[in-house]
């Protein structure tokens, strides 16, 4: 089965700052991978996802990029503000299958 | 539209007592997962549904059981709880066919004494 791997488990960034969170995937069908983030008390929320057949998708002050021959993608957020202070999750998933693999989360502290 | 949401908020059990959690969904999705989110594990699966009457195993599907007699539920059974199964249990649905976005619901904490 798939298998995600998430770094960094913690990331702390001063407001203004940009952060990155990486997540590594083995199975190469893989062709979707969203983004969730988890604020405290409630459940997870899409933020972002991108398809195998582009490398990259911005919106706003959120980008994630797509590596497929490395088999990584990445979660970008510029100029932070303490309100994306969260917990995020990677998830991988590919055509035929009916669930997500989620990495193990990161949580991100933005310091005012 | 209140999308997914889940019954009860906060739960305390003894160790053998039983339970059913309960999710529901009112934009017609297909699909109807249940995880459990545990500290530095991440979301881990334990059953899900493809439709209506049926249902499949998940990751983590020991000690579990599930039904989805309506489309727009689907619950999560303790038949004998043990302190392991203490967890914050999460409910999702999606739209049938190819991987799309999970709805969440806001989250059952549950402590197993």
């Amino acid at each position: 089965g798939e298998n995600v791997e998430q770094h960094p488990s913690t990331l702390s960034v001063q407001e203004g700052d940009s952060a990155v969170i990486k997540c590594t995937y083995s199975d190469s069908a893989s062709n979707y991978f969203p983004w969730y983030k988890q604020e405290l008390g409630k459940g997870p929320q899409l933020i972002i996802d991108i398809r195998s057949n582009v490398g990259e998708k911005k919106d706003q002050r959120i980008a994630v990029t797509l590596n497929k021959t490395a088999k990584h993608f990445s979660l970008h957020i510029t100029e932070t503000q303490p309100e994306d202070s969260a917990v995020y999750f990677c998830a991988a998933s590919k055509a035929g299958a009916n669930n997500l693999f989620f990495g193990t989360g990161t949580r991100l502290t933005v310091i005012p | 539209n209140a999308g997914v949401t889940q019954t009860p908020k906060f739960r305390v059990l003894k160790t053998g007592q039983s339970m059913t959690l309960l999710c529901a969904q009112d934009m017609n999705h297909e699909y109807m997962y249940w995880y459990r989110q545990d500290p530095g594990m991440g979301l881990r699966l334990i059953h899900y549904s493809v439709g209506e009457g049926t249902t499949a195993k998940g990751e983590v599907p020991d000690g579990y059981n599930v039904s989805r007699l309506k489309k727009q539920n689907f619950l999560l059974g303790l038949e004998s709880a043990a302190p392991s199964q203490t967890s914050v249990y999460f409910c999702a649905s999606r739209i049938a066919g190819v991987p799309d976005t999970q709805y969440f619901g806001p989250g059952t904490r549950l402590t197993v004494l």
